[in-house]
C-alpha cells in the first residue's frame, strides 16, 4: 500500500518566519493530498489540499507544492504567527478503486511559533 | 451546514468490555472513515464505508468492526476491550462520489479510556 513519510518532527520558527514541511509518497497512484491541521484538544481541520494535475496551490499565508516525479509535497506556511502552532499532518490517497477513500497519512509534524 | 458529529465524546470502559462508537456525517456524503489516533501510532486508518458496504479494511484485528445505515450513518464497534484500545477515535466523511477523491471533514473524535 501507500507509504507516506514526514518531515520534520517537530519545526520550531519565530514569529513572521517561513515554516516548511515535507512529505513524501511511494505510489504513484496517488492523486490526491491534502494537509490537515490538529490544535491540541481539537480535531484534524482541512486546510488545504492539491490535485496530482496541479504543481502548485495557495491559499492566503499557505501554499502546497507538489513534485510527481520526485513523489513528494511539501506545505509552506509565510510570516508564521502564534496561532499557527499545532500538528499538521500531510496525508495522500490513491486513485486505486480498491483504496478509495482512505487517507494514508504522514506521522505529524508539531509547529511552535515563538512570539 | 452541520458538521461531522460523534457521540459520545468521552467514554471509560474496563477491560474485557465492548462499546460502539456513533458517526453521523455531513448532510449528502456517503463515505464515511474512521481512524484511530494515539501519540505513538499517529493517525491509524480502520475502515472505511460506502453506500453501506465496507470498502477498505487497515490492519486490525476483528475485535474491531463497524457498519454503515442508509443514511450514511455509521458505528464502530469494539468488543474485548484492552488496554491498548485507549485512543482518540475519528470518523471522517466526504462525498465519495465515482472515482474522484474528495475532500474529507473530521468529527471531534471519540475519546476511550480503557482502564
Amino acid at each position: 500500500g501507500e507509504n507516506v513519510e514526514q518531515h520534520p518532527s517537530t519545526l520550531s520558527v519565530q514569529e513572521g518566519d517561513s515554516a516548511v514541511i515535507k512529505c513524501t509518497y511511494s505510489d504513484s497512484a496517488s492523486n490526491y493530498f491534502p494537509w490537515y491541521k490538529q490544535e491540541l484538544g481539537k480535531r484534524p481541520q482541512l486546510i488545504i489540499d492539491i490535485r496530482s494535475n496541479v504543481g502548485e496551490k495557495k491559499d492566503q499565508r499557505i501554499a502546497v507544492t507538489l513534485n510527481k516525479t520526485a513523489k513528494h509535497f511539501s506545505l509552506h506556511i509565510t510570516e508564521t504567527q502564534p496561532e499557527d502552532s499545532a500538528v499538521y499532518f500531510c496525508a495522500a490517497i490513491t486513485g486505486r478503486g480498491s483504496t478509495l477513500g482512505r487517507l494514508y497519512f504522514g506521522r505529524g509534524t508539531q509547529l511552535t511559533v515563538w512570539p | 451546514k452541520a458538521g461531522v458529529t460523534q457521540t459520545p465524546r468521552y467514554l471509560i470502559k474496563t477491560r474485557g468490555q465492548q462499546v460502539t462508537l456513533s458517526c453521523s456525517p455531513i448532510s449528502g456524503h456517503r463515505s464515511v472513515s474512521w481512524y484511530q489516533q494515539t501519540p505513538g501510532q499517529g493517525l491509524q486508518f480502520l475502515f472505511e464505508y460506502f453506500s453501506e458496504t465496507q470498502r477498505n479494511k487497515g490492519n486490525f484485528p476483528g475485535r474491531f468492526s463497524g457498519r454503515q445505515f442508509s443514511n450514511s450513518r455509521s458505528e464502530m464497534n469494539v468488543s474485548t476491550l484492552e488496554l491498548g484500545d485507549s485512543a482518540l477515535y475519528l470518523c471522517a466523511s466526504s462525498l465519495g462520489r465515482g472515482t474522484v477523491n474528495t475532500e474529507a471533514f473530521f468529527g471531534q473524535g471519540t475519546r476511550l479510556t480503557v482502564v
